[in-house]
């Protein structure tokens, strides 16, 4: 079974252009979240999915980050415009509804460079 | 708010040295409790975890204790190996079935042969 996969594994953009970070969860994982570590910090929760729907949006930093789950399968995070300090390790991660309590599963990240 | 203070890194231990990583937490009510590892190049995986106080979690030779009465879950490994140099995170989750993780800062560990 395929685990969870994100695209790109790097990216590098100058400020304020816009990427576009793509997520897809294990197959029949509910729950999809994104996470942020920046500078070498903690992770930071940023938002959390049921299926297509936002279920906690509470991480989300600004109004510049945007996040879709279209037909509750994949997820894509976009960040318009970027800023410098938006430089960081984005993770995603999927969960089934029922199952082991939370056990999130992680995809590789990408890292994401703000120049 | 819910958080986590992880022993601050980075660790520098021989092959086959004692290994502690600290971590303490903060949450109301029963939260589950994990630590996650980082190998080089590689997302993060769940190392292992405790649900209820008392609970020991354990895998690869890591072990670490649910503590209540003194909000901790440190990490432990009686020997380290080489192959064990990897960021580590401790996580915990809030009383229900899937909610987010709030992680420490992570711990950088690197063991020497």
């Amino acid at each position: 079974e395929a685990g969870v996969t994100q695209f790109p594994s790097h990216s590098v953009i100058e400020k304020g252009q816009t990427v576009t970070l793509r997520c897809d969860p294990i197959s029949g994982h509910d729950n999809l979240y994104w996470y942020r570590r920046v500078m070498g910090k903690e992770i930071k929760f940023l938002l959390h999915f049921v299926k297509e729907s936002k279920q906690d949006e509470s991480g989300m930093p600004n109004n510049r980050f945007l996040a879709e789950r279209t037909g509750g399968t994949y997820s894509t995070l976009k960040v318009q415009p970027a800023e410098l300090e938006d430089s960081g390790v984005y993770f995603c991660a999927s969960s089934l509804i029922r199952g082991a309590r939370n056990e999130q599963f992680f995809g590789p990240g990408t890292r994401l460079t703000v120049l | 708010g819910d958080s986590v203070t992880q022993m601050e890194g980075p660790v520098t231990l021989s092959e086959e040295a004692f290994l502690t990583i600290n971590c303490t937490y903060t949450a109301t009510g029963y939260p589950s409790l994990f630590w996650y590892v980082q190998y080089p190049g590689e997302g993060l995986q769940l190392l292992l975890k405790a649900t209820k106080a008392d609970d020991k979690g354990s895998n690869k030779g890591f072990e670490a204790t649910y503590r209540k009465e003194t909000t901790s879950f440190h990490l432990e490994k009686g020997s380290v190996q080489v192959s064990d140099s990897a960021v580590y995170f401790c996580a915990l989750s809030a009383s229900g079935s899937a909610r987010q993780l709030t992680f420490g800062s992570g711990t950088q560990l690197t063991v020497l042969p």
